[in-house]
């Protein structure tokens, strides 16, 4: 059954980094169009990043600079490092799958917690 | 692409029919995408490409549209249906709607 985990939320003061992880079962990251959709408290989803199977990477303009993804094809995982963060990036982190470019995300993980507060 | 969707809220009883409107910022074709999400759990994708149907996903959901007006429809609400919907374009970077919650 394919399975995607994140881990690694927390809570983080204000220009501090963080460092989420997905580990995916039964399919390769590599293989597949992987991105990070977040939903903060009270609005809705936002797409921020995706990284190609190609290793192309794209960005929203929200964290474009501050914000990285990566993929370890051994270990099957996806990342999102997060640095400089805001009181804006206070969401829950979604890792996602899309098996074409065109991205129809058919597997989420249940997410994890990111907090940015002093 | 700037999606809007409407109602932001409704209030529904089971065995309504339901609809849920989406309006992209530009011509996307069908490149449509309509999720579930409930409070603790993973998004649940629903219909993709405007109008078919997920594997898995009961028929009484629909999807329509193309170009920039889209509807998802829920023929007959059932209990396990009271959730948020988003609508979100695959033309170019994704972007989500803001999302319609179903209510009792």
């Amino acid at each position: 059954e394919v399975q995607l985990v994140e881990s690694g939320g927390g809570l983080v003061q204000p220009g501090g980094s963080l460092r989420l992880s997905c580990a995916a079962t039964e399919f390769t990251v590599r293989n597949s169009y992987m991105s990070w959709v977040r939903r903060a408290p009270g609005k809705g989803l936002e797409w921020i990043s995706i990284i190609y199977k190609d290793g192309t990477t794209h960005y929203a303009d929200s964290v474009q600079g501050r914000f990285s993804i990566s993929r370890d094809i051994y270990t099957n995982t996806l990342y999102l490092q997060m640095n400089s963060l805001r009181a804006e990036d206070t969401a829950v982190y979604y890792c996602t799958r899309a098996t074409t470019i065109t991205t129809i995300y058919d597997y989420w993980g249940q997410g994890t917690l990111v907090t940015v507060s002093s | 692409i700037q999606m809007t969707q409407s109602p932001a809220s409704l209030s529904a009883s089971v065995g309504d029919r339901v609809a849920i409107h989406c309006r992209a910022g530009q011509n996307i074709d069908t490149y449509l995408n309509w999720y579930q999400h409930k409070p603790g759990k993973a998004p649940k994708l629903l219909i993709y490409a405007s109008s078919i149907l997920q594997t898995g996903v009961p028929s009484r959901f629909s999807g329509s549209g193309s170009g920039a007006d889209f509807t998802l429809t829920i023929s007959s609400l059932q209990p396990e249906d009271f959730a948020t919907y988003y609508c979100q374009q695959c033309y170019s970077h994704p972007t989500f709607g803001p999302g319609t919650k179903v209510e009792v």
